[in-house]
């Protein structure tokens, strides 16, 4: 079945290192790969996104990297701060358009 | 905007009660969806509707029903409550672009 990994499932960061998640997945017609931020007691939140047909995005400190040969994309943090501490999750648009497969989720700590 | 809205924010249930949980959105989103979230699990679909009217299974279907009777609201029923639908339920909406927006969720502690 359609399936995404991601990796770590836990990271601690000092404040102003990089943080790097990455996620792999297995179905090769998805094109849409979300990355969602969750704060703790909230709803996940969208933090970016990219599309099949690019191989990178960047907004500010965040950027995310798409492979779509090796089937993998990464979120890539820089200058972390304490406020980046969440659990965030990748995801993948299953080839028949409608739902998001989740990968379990990395817990990230930025430490002062 | 109000986003997505999700009715409780809590709730205790006692092993075979029923329940509603209610999701809005004044988005105009055709798409809705239905989440359950576990310690460890990431979040798992549990049913999903592509317009007013239509209803489809996720992931995790089983002990759920919903119904979209309007385009704004999405319900989710649990007949027969088990300690295993213990749970975060997360509802969210969807752009015509693939973008999904998440409520706050609701947090259910079934005994």
């Amino acid at each position: 079945g359609e399936n995404v990994e991601q990796h770590p499932s836990t990271l601690s960061v000092q404040e102003g290192d990089s943080a790097v998640i990455k996620c792999t997945y297995s179905d090769s017609a998805s094109n849409y790969f979300p990355w969602y931020k969750q704060e703790l007691g909230k709803g996940p939140q969208l933090i970016i996104d990219i599309r099949s047909n690019v191989g990178e995005k960047k907004d500010q400190r965040i950027a995310v990297t798409l492979n779509k040969t090796a089937k993998h994309f990464s979120l890539h943090i820089t200058e972390t701060q304490p406020e980046d501490s969440a659990v965030y999750f990748c995801a993948a648009l299953q080839n028949s358009g409608y739902a998001l497969n989740f990968g379990k989720g990395t817990s990230l700590l930025v430490t002062p | 905007n109000a986003g997505v809205t999700q009715t409780p924010k809590f709730r205790v249930l006692k092993t075979g009660q029923s329940m509603t949980l209610l999701c809005a959105q004044d988005m105009n989103h055709e798409y809705m969806y239905w989440y359950r979230q576990d310690p460890g699990m990431g979040l798992r679909l549990i049913h999903y509707s592509v317009g007013e009217g239509t209803t489809a299974k996720g992931e995790v279907p089983d002990g759920y029903n919903v119904s979209r009777l309007k385009k704004q609201n999405f319900l989710l029923g649990l007949e027969s409550a088990a300690p295993s639908q213990t749970s975060v339920y997360f509802c969210a909406s969807r752009t015509g672009a693939d973008t999904q927006y998440f409520g706050p969720g609701t947090r259910l502690t079934v005994l």
